[in-house]
């Protein structure tokens, strides 16, 4: 099986330019999270959609940061205007969403994006 | 709000030599806890999980973890490490309430291994 496919793996782009992250969720999947990583701050949540809804964005550091979910398997994280701060990895988790406690999330390689 | 400690931010280790990497966790009730490594470049691998049940949990590459309640802790070992353990390796938690989703990450543990 196809784990969780990200794309691009790196992007370097510079200050003010809109930045769009994607995400394939694994197949059956009904649950999906984008995080963010930086040494500060460590993992942080950003968004989740469940049933390609979101459920809690409340970790979406401000308005410049929006995502969608159109379909079962696609998601996409936007960034206008991307700023040096922005800098980090970006990762996409899917699971089950079944609401239960032996829900698993399964990463993907993530998305290094740098902006200069 | 839950809360994960992992007090070691970098351990070295020799290879062969046995390994605990050390994780507290904040929660009211009995948490879901997990283990997740990271090489460096890549994404996060569930390393093993723990929901209820024998506490001693076997994970996979030859890890294993303790659930401690009265201890707060999930501590992950391995007998005799491999240069290929290499990484950064994070406790996780989530609460056990009915539709709960959150998952909260420790900081990190980075383990370096001397051939």
């Amino acid at each position: 099986d196809a784990g969780v496919i990200q794309s691009p793996r790196h992007e370097v782009t510079e200050m003010g330019q809109e930045v769009t992250l994607r995400c394939k969720p694994i197949s059956g999947h009904n649950s999906l999270f984008w995080y963010r990583q930086t040494m500060m701050r460590g993992l942080e949540l950003l968004i989740y959609f469940n049933n390609n809804v979101p459920i809690d964005d409340s970790g979406m550091p401000e308005d410049r940061f929006s995502a969608k979910m159109p379909n079962a398997s696609f998601s996409t994280l936007k960034i206008q205007p991307s700023e040096p701060r922005d800098s980090a990895v970006y990762f996409c988790a899917s699971s089950l969403g079944q609401f239960i406690g032996t829900d698993t999330q399964y990463f993907g390689p993530g998305t290094r994006l740098t902006v200069l | 709000a839950q809360s994960v400690t992992q007090p070691d931010i970098h351990i070295t280790v020799s290879e062969g030599a046995s390994l605990e990497l050390r994780c507290n966790y904040s929660y009211g009730a009995t948490p879901y806890l997990f283990w997740y490594v990271q090489s460096p470049g890549q994404g996060l691998q569930l390393l093993l999980k723990y929901f209820s049940g024998d506490t001693l949990v076997q994970g996979i590459k030859g890890f294993e973890a303790e659930f401690k309640r009265s201890q707060s802790s999930f501590n992950l070992r391995k007998p005799s490490v491999h240069w290929s353990d290499a990484a950064e390796y994070f406790c996780a938690v989530r609460n056990s309430g009915a539709g709960s989703y959150q998952l909260t990450f420790g900081k990190g543990t980075k383990l370096s291994v001397i051939p």
